[in-house]
């Protein structure tokens, strides 16, 4: 079964601090593997897109990592802002078909100052 | 700016009405789809259509329906039949039918009274 899990459900952190969010798929074949953020009552919107011969992607303060062997994503947060309180999604792209998209649940992050 | 539009952002509707949900873009893009997102829930399909004049049955279509009459539009419509309609809805679109570069509508939230 084709499915996304994301790790911790939630976080809360100082201002400042970094952190590591986990996704952990059984999607395959495999296609491409996306981090959104989504703020509260808006859209995602796009971090970073992977696809399987990609191990790492910056975007600013965010660094996604794929091992594409054990199925397993990350997403680094460095130098935590106010602002990047949100909620990350990971999303999983299968090789086939046009509904081709398996969502995870997110990780609903607080940063505090 | 191109982008995807959703309106209104807050609606509330009544036992027993249908109401509809709009999205549009100017983006050029083929494909359109309709997220339902839950509370401590992933993102679920409930429509997506690749082309003018036709439209696929998502994950749940049940109480839904659709139209695309043009390309730049998508409408949802919630109808009676949809028990638990509150919940806040995402408009997406992608450039080609495979799902690449999903790009998100800000939402609409969608309350019953």
């Amino acid at each position: 079964k084709n499915q996304v899990e994301q790790s911790p459900q939630s976080l809360i952190i100082l201002e400042g601090k970094n952190c590591t969010l986990q996704c952990n798929y059984t999607v395959s074949p495999f296609s491409n593997l996306r981090w959104y953020k989504q703020d509260t009552g808006r859209g995602p919107v796009s971090l970073t897109i992977m696809t399987f011969s990609e191990n790492t992607k910056s975007n600013g303060r965010y660094t996604a990592t794929l091992d594409a062997d054990t199925k397993q994503s990350s997403l680094h947060i460095t130098a935590s802002q106010l602002s990047d309180s949100a909620s990350y999604i990971c999303v999983v792209s299968h090789q086939t078909g046009a509904n081709n998209l398996f969502f995870g649940t997110g990780t609903r992050l607080t940063v505090i100052p | 700016d191109g982008g995807i539009t959703q309106s209104p952002k807050y609606l509330f509707r009544k036992e027993g009405q249908n109401v509809t949900l709009s999205c549009e873009q100017n983006l050029n893009h083929d494909a359109m789809y309709w997220y339902r997102q839950d509370p401590g829930q992933g993102l679920r399909l409930i429509y997506y259509s690749q082309i003018v004049n036709d439209f696929q049955k998502g994950d749940i279509a049940e109480g839904y329906s659709v139209s695309r009459e043009k390309k730049e539009s998508f409408p949802l419509t919630v109808t009676s039949a949809q028990k638990n309609p509150t919940a806040f809805y995402l408009c997406a679109s992608t450039l080609g039918w495979r799902g690449d570069g999903y790009t998100f509508g800000s939402g609409t939230r969608l309350t019953v009274v």
